[in-house]
């Protein structure tokens, strides 16, 4: 199975911070990542797909970039609902293989 | 809007098989265009996914599963299922269906709220 490691594993900001979040995939596949927030409890939510491709409904300030095994998730001016687990996903290679999470709580 | 919602007995014990069924509404599972999936979390851990069925009923299942995977339609209720059989402990996971985009990226769009599952005699 293709190996997605996200990093930091956990990091803690303030609201109106900007946080980036790294992903970076075993093997290249093109564009072929997904992003999703995970609130506790709670189902995960599509944020970006196609590596940079906003979900409708997902506020701007969240913006995705990348492409072969090197991608990040950057959250410009956090709010107080955007404190999640964030994973990254790849599905050009089957099995459909997530990462463990990066954790994003308030400092 | 999409809504999916998954249903099952909240515990199973070990070597049996784990049942659950995923309702959909506001989408068609007769129709392209999506795969239907099931996906885990086991206990704070990250997800794994399951497989996923098409509207062919072609199924597509995670080899790591495989020999105790089969995900199902019913189409005259818009439902499809997941069984899983011969369950250890290892299987306690919070269990989600999703909706599946076909095409670039196959995002998992829709998902539901989950169901726990524990599997304990």
């Amino acid at each position: 199975d293709i190996q997605v490691t996200q990093s930091p594993s956990s990091l803690s900001a303030s609201v109106g911070d900007r946080v980036t979040l790294s992903c970076r995939t075993s093997q290249a596949i093109s564009d072929f990542v997904n992003w999703y927030q995970q609130m506790p409890g709670k189902a995960p939510k599509l944020v970006i797909y196609a590596a940079s491709t906003l979900q409708n409904g997902v506020p701007s300030r969240f913006s995705g970039s990348g492409s072969g095994t090197d991608f990040t998730l950057t959250i410009n001016s956090l709010q107080p609902e955007d404190f999640a687990t964030y994973y990254c996903q790849q599905t050009y290679f089957s099995p459909p293989t997530f990462g463990q999470g990066t954790k994003v709580d308030i400092k | 809007q999409v809504q999916l919602q998954e249903s099952g007995p909240g515990l199973v014990k070990p070597s049996q098989t784990l049942s659950l069924t995923c309702t959909v509404s506001g989408g068609s599972i007769s129709r392209g265009g999506h795969y239907w999936s099931w996906i885990r979390q086991r206990p704070g851990k990250g997800l794994e996914w399951i497989g996923y069925i098409y509207y062919t009923g072609e199924t597509f299942y995670n080899p790591s599963l495989k020999s105790r995977v089969i995900i199902s339609p019913d189409t005259s209720k818009n439902q499809f299922s997941l069984n899983l059989n011969s369950v250890t402990a290892a299987d306690t996971a919070l269990y989600f269906c999703a909706r599946v985009e076909v095409g670039h990226s196959t995002p998992f769009d829709y998902w539901g709220q989950g169901t726990l599952v524990t599997v304990s005699s």
